[in-house]
């Protein structure tokens, strides 16, 4: 199986910051991942898919890159509706595994 | 508009079975391929299983912690994906979402979410 890992677990943040956050996969899933952001009671949102590509809807501060084994979501100025967690997501295998999430809050 | 609407949740104890629906409208049900993942309280994400479109072979694949015990189903006519859970253990409490994703690919994401049902599982 393929484990996905993120860093940080978490962060403090303010509006208007530039956020990074990675993701790491045990081996190497080319381009095959994919970003989501979970508010509280919500299910989770589609931000980026094939690592760089932005879903429709989705505001264009929200950019991600990579490929192989490391990934990141970058936030160029943090939104007060940001606030939420974020987990990347491998589909280079059909088990779908996620990261354990990174949970963006206010500083 | 595309709607995911699961049902089926509730208190059961452990050992029992609960069968869940995800009802669907708003996109070609049979060209896509349903999926379950589960949150457990306060935790993340976990892939559940799937079942392929038919033009894929109908097959499915589960998540190591409920092969043997869950199996997910379809009725395309009706446009409905199924997740029985047999031999339901504590662990297996969690809000349960469905989703689907094109068979075709290359690229699998997913940009549609039901609102998710709750299983509780205790005695």
């Amino acid at each position: 199986d393929i484990q996905m890992t993120q860093s940080p677990s978490s962060l403090s943040a303010s509006v208007g910051d530039r956020v990074t956050i990675t993701c790491r996969a045990s081996r190497n899933i080319n381009n095959y991942l994919n970003w989501y952001q979970q508010k509280p009671g919500k299910a989770p949102k589609l931000l980026i898919y094939a690592a760089v590509n932005l879903q429709s809807g989705v505001p264009s501060h929200f950019s991600g890159s990579g490929s192989g084994t490391d990934f990141t979501l970058t936030i160029s100025s943090l939104q007060p509706e940001d606030f939420a967690t974020y987990y990347c997501q491998q589909s280079y295998t059909t088990l779908f595994t996620f990261g354990p999430g990174t949970k963006v809050d206010i500083k | 508009e595309v709607q995911l609407v699961e049902s089926g949740g509730g208190l059961v104890k452990p050992g029992r079975s609960l069968r869940l629906s995800c009802t669907s409208s708003g996109f070609k049900f049979g060209d896509y391929s349903m999926t379950w993942f589960r949150q457990a309280p306060g935790k993340g994400l976990e892939w559940v299983g799937l079942i392929r479109s038919k033009g894929f072979g109908g097959t499915t694949e589960y998540a190591a912690s409920v092969k043997d015990r869950f199996i997910i189903s379809r009725d395309d006519s009706n446009k409905i994906a199924y997740l029985l859970m047999n031999s339901l253990k504590t662990e297996d409490t969690a809000l349960y979402y469905c989703t689907y994703y094109h068979s075709g690919g290359p690229y699998y994401y997913f940009e549609n979410w039901g609102q998710g049902t709750l299983v509780t599982v205790s005695s």
